[in-house]
């Protein structure tokens, strides 16, 4: 049992450059989120998933894309990288609504 | 507009002290409220809360939520230094979690 797992640990892109931030979980949870945290600021919502096929915006979803084809991946897509989406990105899911949610250990980025 | 806040946003104490931690919301579909620790790297669970009054205990940390005036507290008594982390509350509201900013403890030998 891996529980959440990211890839890559760290990243270096040139602006304009896209990519994709893996995340996949092995314990058959239904919901799935994305969030970005930079200093001072907490943790904020990307894209969420209550299940395969459903995705949804969150609090800071510009310029970022998220599909949902099974219920174990979640990966997360920059279309065209920013210095501003330089951050530290992590990846968590839970069971269901109201539950707690188990983070992966985190995808830290650099748009140079 | 929903919006969760964490009091103090730092605090350095000495090894011993007793620490009290305070968040505040306001969200629309409350479902539970969550505790963090994070230190350096991804949050690692605490406390999850639904019941108001209900205080629920871990070793020298404890947490207790109050859904009538909308805030919870999270104690830690007799510090470590390996208590020193940022100490995240977020809200679960439609399966989704709102964080506050955090509160970071120091904890000094």
């Amino acid at each position: 049992n891996a529980g959440v797992t990211q890839t890559p640990k760290f990243q270096v892109l040139k602006t304009g450059q896209s990519m994709t931030l893996q995340c996949a979980q092995d314990m058959n949870h239904e919901y799935m989120s994305w969030y970005r945290q930079d200093p001072g600021m907490g943790l904020r919502l990307i894209h969420y998933s209550v299940g395969a096929g459903i995705t949804d915006q969150g609090e800071v979803p510009n310029g970022y894309n998220v599909s949902r084809s099974t219920t174990e991946d979640f990966p997360l897509r920059l279309l065209s990288a920013a210095p501003s989406q330089t951050s530290v990105y992590f990846c968590a899911s839970s069971y269901g609504e109201g539950l707690g949610y188990t983070f992966g250990s985190g995808t830290r980025l650099t748009v140079v | 507009e929903d919006k969760v806040v964490q009091s103090p946003l730092s605090l350095v104490v000495h090894e011993g002290d007793t620490v009290t931690l305070n968040c505040s919301y306001e969200v629309t579909n409350f479902r539970s409220l969550l505790w963090y620790k994070q230190e350096k790297k991804a949050p690692t669970f605490l406390f999850m809360l639904t019941s108001s009054g209900i205080e629920k205990k871990s070793g020298r940390l404890s947490s207790i939520l109050d859904k009538k005036e909308l805030f919870s507290i999270l104690n830690i008594t007799a510090t470590q230094t390996g208590d020193s982390a940022v100490y995240l509350c977020a809200v679960n509201s439609w399966g989704k979690l709102q964080f506050g900013a955090g509160t970071q403890v120091v904890v000094t030998p």
